[in-house]
């Protein structure tokens, strides 16, 4: 059970366009999901809360017109990249946290590496 | 914000070996999470320990909130243990978002 699933696993883009990332929680409900960014041998940054039919909390200094998020259902939460640039390439990590579970525990997904050439 | 402070950095680790790898933390937590970073980039839940002592199989985990640190222990350590510990907490009333410590580096060498 607790299982996140990411798509695409890796994506190669050029300058200039947008690319969409989808975070699903595949045999739970989340009304939470988290977006994180890693970079090489780096540990993980929190870049926004998700929360389902209302709107993103994004941390200081991400920018939220670049980094739009949308959490329409209580299974998928997608982050779409836009006007991406080369130092938007990182590895892009969601977490999801289940509904019915009282406890704070959160599941991660396999990841997203971008390159923006 | 809260710190978290992991260590060591880094750990060369003969198979076969234990280690210890801490995580302190500055201020009260709700809770404590510890993952495995695979070589892949998932981070693969261990422990989910707010206080107390969890055991799975050749890792144990304990934390110790009054006192603001974690320790996690791998026994007789293998080569696919290999990859980066992290310590994450939650902090605040009814937060959800885990802040993370810098991570501990495993190399298991043959």
């Amino acid at each position: 059970g607790a299982v996140v699933s990411q798509h695409p696993s890796w994506v190669i883009c050029k300058s200039g366009t947008s690319v969409k990332i989808e975070c699903r929680s595949l045999d739970f409900q989340a009304t939470t999901m988290f977006w994180y960014r890693q970079f090489p041998k780096q540990s993980l940054m929190l870049m926004a809360t998700s929360n389902e039919g209302s709107k993103a909390t994004y941390e200081q200094g991400v920018e939220k017109d670049k980094f739009l998020i949308n959490h329409a259902s209580l299974t998928l939460s997608t982050l779409t990249v836009t006007s991406a640039h080369p130092e938007d390439s990182s590895f892009y990590i969601c977490s999801a946290r289940d509904v019915t579970n009282r406890l704070y525990e959160q599941y991660f997904g396999p990841g997203t590496r971008l390159t923006v050439t | 914000g809260i710190q978290v402070e992991q260590s060591p950095p880094d750990l060369i680790l003969q198979e076969g070996a234990n280690s210890t790898l801490r995580c302190n933390f500055s201020d009260s937590v709700n809770n404590l999470q510890w993952f495995h970073q695979n070589p892949w980039g998932q981070l693969i839940n261990l422990f989910y320990i707010p206080s107390g002592t969890k055991q799975n199989g050749r890792l144990s985990a304990t934390t110790v909130a009054t006192e603001r640190y974690s320790l996690l222990y791998i026994s007789s350590s293998q080569t696919t243990d290999s990859g980066v510990y992290f310590c994450a907490v939650y902090s605040g009333a009814g937060s959800y978002q885990l802040t993370f410590g810098k991570g501990t580096k495993l190399s298991v060498i043959p």
